[in-house]
């Protein structure tokens, strides 16, 4: 089974929009990490945001916040006042506590296209 | 602060030939990482490192690759010999420490290329 789902292959919204990115994760573990990573044409990887599992509010970076639903075990990224630098391709990715490695395992990615 | 340093950034090799990467962490960062990212896929873990032992290589395809990181800090992977299938960007990134909460800094990868 997937660890980390993001259903959405492609998204576009229009400047100064908010946009929401979808992601589902799976994990009997009680201990987790979720973050979001934005990887624009130049390759690397930057974090946006991070929430843990034993957080009671849902994480906000700025104009990035996380719409974080633990029953439902969705973690979506929203983006307010979208911004034509935030066209880039999103992951959404988890580490888990019972593994000892705790590796980052990361979903397949939503490209995100703002336009004016 | 420096980032996550990583060479060549491009590489391109015909298949069956041998090819390294290079990369040195944030100073300081104690857990190394190579991810292999596929075009069109989220990056695949395939080795991490805390400070010079392996931690995770798991999905290591240890027929042809090694990775080795000397004296806890600069790390080499190495395919020999390269298939088709190896053509993917390689990231390497770094942690201060293992833990649910750290988040990983990443380098702007070797993209690898096999003729």
């Amino acid at each position: 089974a997937q660890k980390i789902t993001q259903t959405q292959p492609g998204m576009f919204v229009q400047e100064k929009e908010a946009v929401t990115l979808d992601c589902t994760y799976d994990t009997s573990d009680p201990s987790y990490g979720l973050f979001w990573y934005k990887q624009p044409s130049s390759g690397e990887m930057i974090f946006l945001i991070y929430q843990g599992s034993y957080d009671q509010q849902n994480a906000t970076e700025g104009r990035y916040s996380l719409n974080f639903q633990k029953a439902r075990k969705s973690a979506n990224l929203v983006i307010s006042a979208s911004q034509l630098g935030d066209s880039a391709m999103y992951f959404c990715a988890m580490r888990e506590g019972l593994d000892n490695t705790d590796k980052l395992i990361f979903g397949t990615g939503t490209r995100l296209q703002v336009f004016p | 602060e420096a980032g996550v340093a990583q060479s060549p950034r491009y590489k391109i090799i015909e298949k069956r030939q041998s090819v390294a990467f290079w990369c040195n962490p944030i100073s300081g960062h104690a857990t190394l990482y190579w991810y292999q990212q596929i075009l069109g896929q989220g990056p695949k873990l395939l080795i991490q490192f805390q400070n010079n032992g392996v931690v995770d290589d798991s999905q290591l395809p240890k027929d042809r690759f090694s990775a080795e990181r000397l004296k806890g800090v600069d790390s080499t992977l190495k395919i020999q010999p390269a298939k088709l299938e190896d053509s993917a960007v390689y990231l390497c990134a770094s942690s201060f420490q293992q833990g649910t909460n750290e988040k990983l800094f990443f380098g702007s990868g070797t993209q690898l290329s096999v003729l």
